[in-house]
């Protein structure tokens, strides 16, 4: 069965700092992976997704995600964040060829002046 | 297109009473999706449909729960009756089939609170 896991809950970084939130998968077959950002009130809009080829994707807002498969893992990063940024981000996972997608608990990022 | 549309955005009702959430998906698409947010369980998909059709509906809580798509453009997703603990986040989502485009487009959202 595939499964997500976001091991930080809450990240606070101090503005025009780099950030990394962290997402690890499992499952016994290929898969397709996201990350979904939710601002406060709001619906989940997709940042990025990894279906195939190059293990770096780039996504909105600046922000890139790197698929490992060894690893199992889809970690997010930007270089840079700003006050902006601060929202709740998802990742989430679905084996291809199935249709349901699997999210994660979701991590807090809060930038700070 | 304006997205998938969700209504009401926000509904209060007393314990007991029925509950009927609206989605509208995006024109097209012919995966739609049930989720409710809460804190303590974070997102969990209630029910799918494909073509209209129910396909997975194992997350569906209790009978209390049903929904429906009586139609491409139209869904329901009813509780009745209501109790306090149903109070959480629904979000409606629609996906295309075609290759390349998996991701979910999310609605709004319902924020449900049930005293």
């Amino acid at each position: 069965a595939q499964s997500v896991t976001q091991l930080d809950s809450q990240v606070p970084v101090f503005e025009e700092a780099p950030v990394e939130l962290r997402c690890n998968y499992s499952s016994s077959v290929s898969v397709y992976l996201f990350w979904y950002v939710q601002y406060p009130n709001q619906g989940l809009q997709l940042l990025l997704k990894y279906l195939s080829g190059s293990t770096l994707v780039k996504g909105i807002n600046g922000f890139e995600a790197e698929f490992n498969k060894s690893q199992t893992s889809f970690h997010l990063r930007k270089p840079s964040v700003h006050i902006s940024d601060t929202a709740e981000y998802f990742c989430a996972v679905t084996e291809t060829g199935a249709n349901n997608l699997f999210f994660g608990t979701g991590t807090r990022l809060t930038v700070i002046p | 297109d304006a997205g998938v549309i969700q209504s009401p955005r926000h509904e209060v009702t007393e314990m007991g009473q029925e509950v009927t959430l609206r989605c509208k998906p995006i024109s097209g698409h012919d995966y739609l999706f049930w989720y409710r947010q809460t804190m303590m369980r974070g997102l969990e998909l209630l029910i799918y449909f494909n073509n209209n059709v129910p396909i997975d509906d194992s997350g569906m809580p209790e009978d209390r729960f049903s929904a429906k798509m009586p139609n491409a453009s139209f869904s329901t997703l009813k509780i009745q009756p209501s109790e306090p603990r149903d109070s959480a986040v629904y979000f409606c989502a629609s996906r295309s089939h075609h290759r390349g485009r998996n991701e979910a487009f999310f609605g709004q959202g319902t924020r449900l609170t049930v005293v």
